[in-house]
């Protein structure tokens, strides 16, 4: 499968634990992207990512979330001490480039539980 | 700031009628582009169409048209013939530029196609 790979596919946490959420773009795609979606509403853009660099964080909350995309590796996510607001399904996308209308190519997305 | 409208939360029709979904957005940009993307049941976003502002040619993919107004800031998609295969919700984008595609989504559009 030559798509963007996200997993798991569905993650489980109790309040307070980390969530670690995983994202292999497309082959030759450099560029990554994260957004969020709450039940019932649209996607809202999180973090936009080359490799090694964080390019665009604006939709990111300024605590307990972060993002990388190592040089080797796949993109991360990481919640820390989640809170049941945090269940969302979370979706990357990736880009061969940075242009603005370069359609993203989405993975299946991870759907978060806090319990 | 962006936004982008999708007043029908979800639309019933019944197999082989025809369904227009409807998308009005805002932007300050004077170019700009407009996306549309398909979910169904299991989760995956599709893309469907990419168009871009200076662009108001309609646009037919088979069952599938989009018209693009930039008069009225709308971009509405119409399916001929439905099928239950249609049946999935529809999300309208619109791009800001100043790096990279961080889409601005609508809330989408849930429609059921039956038999």
């Amino acid at each position: 499968n030559a798509g963007v790979m996200q997993n798991p596919r569905h993650l489980v946490r109790r309040r307070g634990q980390e969530a670690r959420l995983r994202c292999s773009p497309m082959k030759g795609h450099s560029h990554v992207y994260w957004y969020r979606q709450l039940p019932e509403e649209g996607l809202k853009f999180m973090v936009y990512l080359q490799k090694e660099n964080i390019i665009d964080e604006s939709g990111m909350p300024k605590e307990r979330f972060s993002a990388e995309f190592p040089k080797e590796g796949p993109s991360i996510l990481r919640i820390q001490q989640v809170v049941r607001g945090d269940s969302a399904a979370y979706f990357c996308a990736s880009t061969p480039d940075g242009a603005y209308n370069s359609p993203l190519h989405f993975g299946n997305g991870t759907r978060l539980t806090v319990t | 700031a962006q936004k982008v409208t999708q007043a029908q939360t979800e639309i019933s029709v019944v197999e082989k009628e025809d369904v227009t979904l409807d998308c009005v957005y805002e932007t300050r940009d004077t170019t700009y582009y407009l996306f549309w993307y398909k979910q169904p049941p299991s989760g995956e976003l599709v893309f469907l169409i990419r168009r871009n502002s200076f662009d108001e040619q309609n646009e037919i993919s088979g069952r599938y048209s989009w018209n693009f107004q930039k008069s009225t800031s709308s971009f509405n998609f119409t399916i001929t013939a439905s099928q239950v295969v249609d049946s999935a919700v529809y999300f309208c984008a619109l791009s800001k530029g100043g790096g990279g595609n961080k889409l601005t989504f609508g809330t989408g559009t849930q429609l059921k196609v039956e038999l």
